[in-house]
């Protein structure tokens, strides 16, 4: 267990819809990353927070959006969902948001379908 | 370019035996730190091994070492004595100070340990 949650562990929703996704960080850390898995396009980053504030942002789509909230957790809002946005989710959070020494302990992820 | 190269999808390797993953990468920051993460069938990534850019030795962590060649820009993943749990897919990771520490990942390797 590495101490990341995530909810829901699946989600099955309609084209078109929306949905968000929880994260909560590891007790302390204050950087959460976004990364989405598929199967043709392996792991993409999406996003970080570092402490309430955007870090870094990678390919995320505009239909998506984040935030991450004063007691730390992170929701990643995905709207007018498409077949292709069928992926696993993963939320990471680590210590800090500066220096490169610490590793990142991935949530258990959320396995979104779009039907 | 891409960040983090692995030339590997899958690969075999004999029960007890030892097996090296490959993994490049390029950047043209001073600082920055290499990561291995395994992802068994059931999805959950796991932290296994870190490597600092200047760092000296290689990493070590039990039956994980990493073979760090900076000049090569080459950070292989050696697994010692396989087990048939490290049946999973590994995936090699960057974070580089210059790009606000994100964290860049490989496409993966697929090891399948033989009985």
């Amino acid at each position: 267990d590495s101490g990341v949650t995530q909810t829901p562990k699946h989600l099955i929703t309609a084209t078109g819809q929306r949905v968000t996704l929880r994260c909560s960080p590891r007790s302390g850390d204050l950087s959460v990353y976004w990364y989405q898995q598929s199967l043709d396009q392996g792991l993409q980053f999406l996003i970080q927070y570092y402490n309430g504030e955007e870090r870094a942002k990678g390919n995320i789509l505009e239909r998506f959006s984040a935030q991450q909230f004063p007691d730390l957790h992170s929701e990643l809002n995905l709207s007018s969902l498409e077949l292709g946005d069928s992926a696993l989710y993963f939320c990471a959070s680590s210590p800090g948001g500066a220096g490169v020494y610490h590793e990142q302990f991935f949530g258990p992820g959320t396995r979104l379908t779009v039907l | 370019a891409q960040k983090i190269t692995q030339t590997q999808p899958g690969m075999f390797v004999q029960e007890k035996e030892a097996v090296t993953l490959d993994c490049t990468y390029d950047t043209s920051d001073q600082s920055y730190g290499l990561f291995w993460y395994k992802q068994p069938s059931s999805g959950e990534m796991i932290f296994l091994i870190y490597q600092g850019s200047y760092d000296e030795q290689n990493a070590t962590e039990g039956r994980y070492s990493l073979n760090f060649q900076k000049a090569r820009k080459s950070a292989n993943l050696v697994i010692s004595a396989s087990q048939l749990g490290d049946s999973a897919m590994y995936f090699c990771a960057m974070r580089e100070t210059n790009t606000g520490n994100q964290f860049y990942f490989g496409t993966g390797t697929s090891l399948t340990v033989i009985p």
